[in-house]
């Protein structure tokens, strides 16, 4: 069964911090890793994607991948109130239709 | 370019009823996605679809039906209602050469009762 873990949370960070979001998955064979955000009632949205190991920084977000450790993390730097939501990690299921595994999320609330 | 639409954005349905939820996108993707996530719980993968007139089951698909007729239309059939259907509904789409990014519609909230 493949699998993809996320601490549930909630993960509370003080406006202006670094939040650290981790994700564990089982299948060596995913290619592709991305970090989708939802906030309450709505749909999810991409916010990141990474493909290589190392990291990859667009604005506030930075990715990090390590193939050989299994692990993917999404760093948010000078978090904002509005950074509060649940992010979900979602992993390519390898070579099958394009489909995604996908964690349970964790959420995050940022503190004014 | 509207992205995936949905329709209806809510619905209560009495048990036994039937319906169907809209799904369309604009984006000439050939892969699309139904999924359903329940209160504090991840995506459950209902149906997909890779091209217009292929369709297979996901890890849910019971009490449920799909076609795909053309590329932009992936509609979702519930039939005969049951309050376990009571959930939020996403449709996602993917297409562009190689890749895995999933774009979603903004959801459909039904309620069986």
């Amino acid at each position: 069964q493949k699998e993809v873990e996320q601490n549930s949370g909630p993960l509370s960070v003080p406006e202006g911090a670094i939040a650290s979001l981790n994700c564990t998955y089982s299948d060596r064979g995913s290619q592709s890793f991305f970090w989708y955000r939802q906030y309450s009632g709505k749909s999810p949205e991409l916010i990141m994607s990474i493909y290589s190991n190392g990291d990859k920084e667009d604005g506030r977000f930075t990715a990090q991948l390590n193939k050989a450790s299994q692990y993917v993390s999404l760093l948010i730097r000078d978090s904002q109130p509005s950074d509060s939501a649940t992010y979900l990690c979602a992993v390519s299921n390898a070579g099958n239709n394009r489909k995604l595994i996908w964690g349970l999320g964790t959420s995050l609330a940022v503190n004014p | 370019n509207a992205g995936v639409t949905q329709t209806p954005k809510f619905r209560i349905l009495k048990i036994g009823q039937s319906m169907t939820l809209q799904c369309t996108q604009d984006m000439n993707h050939n892969y699309m996605y139904w999924y359903r996530q329940d209160p504090g719980m991840g995506l459950k993968l209902i149906y997909y679809s890779v091209g217009a007139g292929i369709t297979d089951k996901g890890e849910v698909p019971n009490g449920y039906n799909v076609s795909r007729s053309t590329t932009e239309d992936f509609p979702l059939r519930l039939e005969l209602a049951a309050p376990s259907q009571t959930s939020v509904y996403f449709c996602a789409s993917t297409g562009a050469a190689g890749s895995y990014e999933q774009y979603f519609g903004p959801g459909t909230r039904l309620t069986v009762t």
